[in-house]
């Protein structure tokens, strides 16, 4: 149980476009899921919390506008990088958190590189 | 702010030496998570302890948790080629508890 799945797995794009990553409960409804980023070497950084039915929260230093979330039902949440930069390459995770538990369960991951 | 931060960053051991990584929060912490990221892969639970000085075992892994809840720790007896990857531990959000604070992770490297 709690399998959460992210797609794509990877995507390379070019600068200016806009790119959107979808994450998925596949056995549980999650009300809540969560989207890092990590860069290579580096610790996973909290973007941002989305909340199924309004809007997501942003840790500081993120731009809401760039980075923009949907969490339209109890199974999926997506992230679009709007207008990506270099800067923006990296690699994007998701996770959900079932319930009145603790553990997070996390997507496979989205590697993003933008040219 | 909240900081948790792990020691050492990186870990080169001998297949079958063991290994430590220590996590150290500055923040009192509820409960502490430990997980597990492979090389290209994303992190995956391995464990939660919630009581003051706590100690749970999973096969060759022992986890703790101090007595202050501040600090904790993961050890590898016998490593494995397996056990390769980066080890992090996490912490509820001071300012929000469902949210989590990922430390800095160790890595840990195996020759064969």
């Amino acid at each position: 149980g709690a399998v959460v799945s992210q797609h794509p797995s990877w995507v390379i794009c070019k600068s200016g476009t806009s790119v959107k990553i979808e994450c998925r409960s596949l056995d549980f409804q999650a009300t809540t899921m969560f989207w890092y980023r990590q860069f290579p070497k580096q610790s996973l950084m909290l973007m941002a919390t989305s909340n199924e039915g309004s809007k997501a929260t942003y840790e500081q230093g993120v731009e809401k506008d760039k980075f923009l979330i949907n969490h339209a039902s109890l199974t999926l949440s997506t992230l679009t990088v709007t207008s990506a930069h270099p800067e923006d390459s990296s690699f994007y995770i998701c996770s959900a958190r079932l319930q009145n538990h603790g553990e997070q369960y996390f997507g496979p991951g989205t590697r993003l590189t933008v040219t | 702010g909240q900081q948790v931060m792990q020691i050492p960053q990186y870990q080169h051991v001998q297949e079958g030496e063991d290994f430590t990584t220590y996590c150290n929060s500055s923040t009192t912490l509820s409960n502490i998570q430990w997980y597990k990221q492979r090389p290209g892969g994303h992190p995956v639970f391995l464990i939660q302890l919630v009581k003051s000085g706590e100690v749970k075992k999973q096969k060759r892994l022992t986890f703790q948790f101090g007595e202050a809840k501040k600090n904790s720790s993961l050890h590898i007896t016998a490593t494995q080629t397996t056990d390769v990857g980066t080890y992090f531990c996490a912490g509820p959000r001071y300012s929000s508890a469902s949210k989590i604070i990922f430390g800095s992770g160790t890595r840990l490297s195996i020759r064969p």
